[in-house]
């Protein structure tokens, strides 16, 4: 299995609602990741989990809320969302950078809009 | 966050011709990733190159890693329609899983 999955492709919300976004990849890599990307944008790094733990949070806004339950799997919780929050989500895995640099798999992302 | 500009950021091309796309940054990367991107898609690998003044060829693709390894092109030889799409270059510093991508290159190859 060489593939990121991401759940579900497409989500609707409303400003009061939460939902969450998941992601899993059997591939064996020990970090894994969360960008943002807005239209006509290149992804914008959000979250870094390396064997399990939060190693990098870019600034994001508290209504974000990573999860990593084990080593498959990486989840991202939304609450109390904005307009401005709409974009694709995407999930990557990788090597932990211990174990060299061979590149990223991205998952075909959750289309969000928050209305 | 490091900043990586791409150029051109747009380029339409006829069927045929060759192209350049250049990377561009001030910071030292352990390693310089290339990917592209459909609409509505992650971006999807091509190349990764970790040592300074490395080239790399995938058929008509070639990449380039700088000797300072801040740097960065991707030429593409006889462009093919099937070669549309978002062209991303992305660094990660060394010791960190923190890949940033740069600005984009938009790509239109004309049948």
């Amino acid at each position: 299995d060489t593939e990121v999955t991401q759940t579900p492709k497409h989500l609707v919300m409303g400003m009061t609602n939460k939902k969450s976004l998941k992601c899993e990849q059997h591939m064996g890599h020990r970090a894994m990741y969360w960008y943002k990307q807005k239209a006509k944008k290149p992804p914008e790094l959000m979250f870094v989990y390396s064997y399990e733990k939060l190693s990098i949070n870019e600034s994001v806004p508290s209504r974000f809320s990573p999860e990593c339950p084990n080593s498959s799997l990486l989840n991202l919780h939304l609450h109390a969302l904005q307009p401005e929050d709409s974009a694709l989500y995407l999930c990557a895995s990788s090597q932990a950078a211990q174990q060299g640099n061979y590149g990223y798999t991205f998952g075909s992302g959750t289309r969000l809009t928050v209305v | 966050t490091q900043l990586l500009e791409q150029s051109p950021q747009f380029l339409s091309i006829q069927e045929g011709e060759n192209l350049t796309v250049y990377c561009n940054s001030s910071s030292v990367f352990s390693s310089l990733q290339w990917y592209r991107q459909e609409p509505g898609e992650g971006p999807v690998l091509l190349v990764t190159v970790v040592t300074g003044g490395e080239v790399k060829k995938l058929k008509r693709l070639t990449f380039q890693f700088g000797d300072a390894r801040k740097d960065s092109s991707l030429h593409i030889t006889a462009a093919q329609p099937g070669d549309t799409g978002l062209y991303l270059c992305a660094g990660e510093e060394a010791g960190a899983n923190n890949l940033f991508f740069g600005t984009g290159t938009r790509l239109t190859v004309i049948p």
